[in-house]
């Protein structure tokens, strides 16, 4: 069974729009953390964030914001006035402790940004 | 080193031959993996190494991929007699370690494209 899903392939929004990126996790864990991940055009992933299983608190960077819901397990990722650069595809990712710490990915969300 | 490098950066190779991906993580990341990328896919888990010890192969496609580390540093991974569907971009990570979720951050390499013809 996938344990993250990431339902949305591909997205298109115009320069200065607000874009939410789902992503829906499975885990019979207690203690966990959540990944979103950046992969622009280059290919290297880059970090964005990493909540723990235990701290539900919504978070805000900038222009991105995450939402992570336990009751619905999911870690939603939201670009507020979205610009061209945001153009990558993001992977979100669980770790959980009884499983060794492996990471799971999502299939990966493909945002393209349109001036 | 300042960041995850794996080279090279581009392999082209025919069929049937062997080929070597290196990845130097960062220096003091005891906790390094491989991932497999095929085009417009997620990653794919192949190995970690915790040192120089792989306690998990289990993500490795077949008998002709392996891999090892040395000196707690650098790792190569090695595909025997490649085939076609081997074609893909293959990722290292490295994290300070791997027995503390806290400190599980992956950093990652920019990757190795790997062109099979």
């Amino acid at each position: 069974a996938q344990k993250v899903t990431q339902a949305q392939t591909e997205i298109s929004v115009v320069e200065k729009e607000d874009v939410t990126l789902d992503c829906v996790y499975e885990t019979r864990d207690t203690t966990y953390y959540l990944f979103w991940y950046k992969q622009p055009p280059s290919g290297e992933l880059v970090f964005l964030i990493r909540r723990n299983s235990f701290d539900e608190q919504n978070e805000i960077s900038g222009r991105y914001s995450w939402n992570f819901q336990k009751s619905t397990s999911s870690f939603n990722f939201t670009i507020t006035a979205s610009q061209v650069v945001d153009s990558a595809v993001y992977f979100c990712a669980l770790s959980e402790a009884g499983t060794g710490n492996q990471f799971y990915f999502g299939t990966g969300t493909s945002l393209t940004v349109i001036p | 080193g300042a960041g995850v490098s794996q080279s090279p950066s581009n392999k082209v190779t025919e069929k049937g031959k062997d080929v070597e991906l290196r990845c130097d993580p960062i220096s003091g990341h005891t906790a390094l993996y491989w991932y497999r990328q095929r085009l417009g896919q997620g990653l794919e888990f192949l190995i970690y190494f915790q040192g120089n010890s792989a306690p998990d192969k289990s993500g490795l496609p077949s008998d002709r991929f392996s891999a090892e580390r040395t000196g707690e540093s650098v790792s190569t991974l090695t595909i025997q007699r490649t085939q076609q569907e081997d074609s893909a971009v293959y990722l290292c990570a490295s994290s300070l370690v791997y027995t503390s979720l806290a400190k599980n951050i992956q950093y990652f390499g920019a990757g190795t494209r790997l062109s099979v013809l």
